[in-house]
């Protein structure tokens, strides 16, 4: 079946540091989201990437959806405190799959 | 508009014992998911529903079973309890079933096995 694999499954970094993590697919992914889970929280999303060589941002956070769509990246550009958590991407690999394959996510950790 | 809401917040049983979780999606989803994400691991997926049918289950064993009511919320049951079901019960909804929906969780129910 489907696996998404996300490296490292820890990151501690300086506040002001960037910090990127990434996503990688066994199968082409019709589409990946990502999602935030703070510490004692549950997953948000954060945003969706559908096209292949899709880059999207968000403030600090730049989404990148690579060329042949097996892999993604999230990177976090002067991490501040308030971006602890875990970060999780998700797949869909489509072919009749409704169904999100989870990765097992990073956890930052921002040291003030 | 209200989230997707869980119930009980906390849940703590003994080995063997039967527990329930409930959960309510966002009005107008009709796919509820549940995942297990026991401490620090990631989501493990184990069951979907949408318009009342099993739509798909994970690799979990037959005593992890649920359903879906009419008005679109679910129920996660877990038979004969054993220590390692202690996770955090995640639920969640979308509108419909597409790769593209986007998923809304719920709070969690924290269950602890004794």
């Amino acid at each position: 079946g489907q696996q998404v694999m996300q490296i490292p499954q820890y990151q501690h970094v300086q506040e002001g540091e960037d910090f990127t993590t990434y996503c990688n697919s066994s199968t082409t992914l019709s589409n990946i989201q990502w999602y935030k889970q703070r510490p004692g929280g549950h997953p948000v999303f954060l945003i969706q990437l559908v096209k292949s060589g899709e880059v999207k941002k968000q403030k600090r956070l730049t989404f990148q959806f690579g060329e042949a769509k097996k892999n993604s990246s999230l990177h976090i550009t002067a991490t501040q405190t308030t971006d602890v958590g875990t970060y999780f991407c998700a797949g869909h690999s489509g072919a009749g799959s409704y169904q999100l394959t989870f990765g097992k996510g990073t956890k930052l950790s921002v040291i003030p | 508009e209200a989230g997707v809401t869980q119930s009980p917040t906390h849940l703590i049983k003994t080995r063997g014992q039967q527990a329930t979780l409930r959960c309510s999606p966002i009005s107008g989803h009709t796919s509820v998911y549940w995942y297990q994400q026991a401490l620090g691991l990631g989501l493990q997926f184990l069951l979907w529903y949408d318009e009342g049918e099993e739509r798909n289950r994970g690799n979990f064993p037959p005593r992890f079973s649920g359903r879906q009511f009419p008005n679109y919320s679910s129920e996660l049951n877990v038979n004969a309890l054993e220590l390692e079901d202690s996770a955090l019960y995640l639920c969640a909804s979308s509108s419909g079933f597409s790769g593209a929906n986007v998923l809304t969780f719920g709070a969690g129910s924290r269950l602890t096995v004794l």
